[in-house]
């Protein structure tokens, strides 16, 4: 089956602009995850959603960030007044139920923050 | 979640056993050890997962130390396609965000 689709693929934005990252996740895939991954570096959490649990936002760095999930389908991550250091690859996963199950991971959108 | 401790890169010839370890001296009861690992511009892929016995899936093989301080990840068989940055993470049961470090860089080459 499709596993899980990020887009756009690559976004290139000026600095202080907001953008918009979606997630489709696997189909019946309640637990839903956002990462973002700078570049030569291992993934920072940001944003975790389970079924109709509130969020984990825990790991969102600023205010700026914000995510949505519309029931446990798609999800998009908001990035507002964008800057420099928010250029990333943004990686989305879902797993069958969060817990210990294993996290699907999709292609990643890379921002670049000119 | 207890931190892992990985080199940063290691080289393997194709067709021999690749052994990537991972030390997690402040690991607890509860806390497992899961692999991923992501090949060149892809999302990361998950690999395998264990808290105290050793595991072995059609990927690899986790070998836990009986003090559960270290563990090593066996590629029986690599090939050139097992080129990735290797990660092992530590995880809470119950909790659902993964914490990845720098990872291991495994170069196979012919």
């Amino acid at each position: 089956g499709a596993g899980v689709s990020q887009s756009p693929s690559n976004k290139v934005t000026e600095k202080g602009k907001d953008v918009e990252l979606r997630c489709d996740p696997i189909s019946g895939h309640t637990a839903l995850y956002w990462y973002r991954q700078r570049l030569g570096q291992g993934l920072e959490f940001l944003i975790y959603f389970q079924g109709n649990s509130a969020p984990d936002k825990s790991g969102l760095p600023s205010d700026r960030f914000s995510a949505e999930r519309t029931g446990e389908s798609v999800s998009t991550l908001t990035i507002q007044r964008t800057q420099q250091e928010d250029s990333a690859v943004y990686l989305c996963a879902s797993s069958l139920d969060g817990g210990l199950g294993e996290q699907y991971f999709g292609p990643g959108t890379r921002l670049t923050v000119t | 979640d207890a931190k892992t401790t990985q080199p940063t890169s290691m080289d393997c010839a194709e067709g021999r056993a690749a052994n990537l370890p991972c030390n997690h001296s402040t690991i607890s009861g509860n806390e497992y050890v899961y692999w991923y690992r992501q090949i060149h511009s892809q999302g990361p892929q998950y690999i395998i997962h264990g808290l105290k016995n050793n595991e072995t899936n059609e990927m690899a093989s986790l070998i836990i130390t009986e003090d559960r301080k270290s563990s090593t990840l066996i590629l029986p068989h690599a090939t050139l396609r097992d080129t990735a940055v290797y990660y092992c993470i530590v995880r809470v049961y119950n909790t659902d965000k993964l914490i990845f470090g720098t990872g291991t860089r495994l170069q196979v080459f012919p």
